[in-house]
């Protein structure tokens, strides 16, 4: 079954700290991994966009990267800022469906 | 410019009652999706359409319908409702294929009652 897990549930940190997310998939055979956030009560903002032929990718403080041999992505963010709290969600377009299927998220809590 | 819009933003209703969502996308975007988000915030597929073409339906009640009267346009029909079709409702765009940024629009909340 092709699944996406994101771990841990919620993590709070205090501003100024570099922080990574992590994001797991079951299936390698991948053709792109996509980063959002989600504030409360509102839609989801695309972050990154990174291709299956891809290891990373940049905008600004944040960085994406992928390992699809171990079905693994990471959401690097430096220099937390209070403004950065909301939800992360990672979601994979798996080989031969197309739809993303979404982890559960985390929680970003950065405190002032 | 807003470039995935839903109507409405809220929508609280009583159980047994037909209710639509709609949703434009502006960015002359081929594909578009619907995705349901629980109370567990955790977000899955319903329906994917490709130039007003039905190409996923993801073991849905036929109780909702999807229709697209032009690739611009996917809008969401909801027959008898239940408690349990409680949730965000999001409406998202992409170009064709497999490789393309989708993007989401700003969510729809029923809460039937």
């Amino acid at each position: 079954k092709q699944e996406v897990t994101q771990i841990p549930a919620a993590l709070s940190v205090p501003e100024g700290e570099n922080l990574v997310l992590n994001c797991s998939f079951t299936d390698s055979a991948i053709y792109n991994l996509q980063w959002f956030r989600q504030d409360p009560g509102k839609g989801l903002t695309s972050l990154l966009l990174i291709q299956s032929s891809q290891r990373e990718q940049t905008s600004g403080r944040l960085n994406a990267s992928l390992d699809k041999s171990s079905g693994r992505s990471t959401l690097y963010i430096a220099a937390s800022q209070p403004g950065d709290s909301a939800t992360y969600l990672c979601a994979v377009t798996f080989q031969g469906a197309q739809k993303l299927v979404f982890g559960q998220g985390t929680r970003l809590t950065i405190n002032p | 410019d807003t470039a995935v819009s839903q109507t409405p933003k809220y929508l609280v209703t009583q159980m047994g009652n037909d209710k639509s969502i709609k949703c434009e996308q502006n960015l002359g975007h081929d594909t578009m999706y619907w995705y349901k988000q629980d109370s567990k915030k955790f977000l899955k597929i319903m329906f994917s359409y490709n130039n007003k073409e039905l190409i996923i339906n993801e073991t849905v009640p036929n109780r909702f319908s999807p229709k697209s009267p032009d690739k611009a346009h996917l809008n969401l029909h909801i027959n008898s409702l239940e408690l349990g079709d409680s949730a965000v409702y999001f409406c998202a765009s992409s170009r064709q294929g497999t490789g393309y940024e989708q993007y989401f629009g700003p969510g729809t909340r029923l809460t039937v009652t």
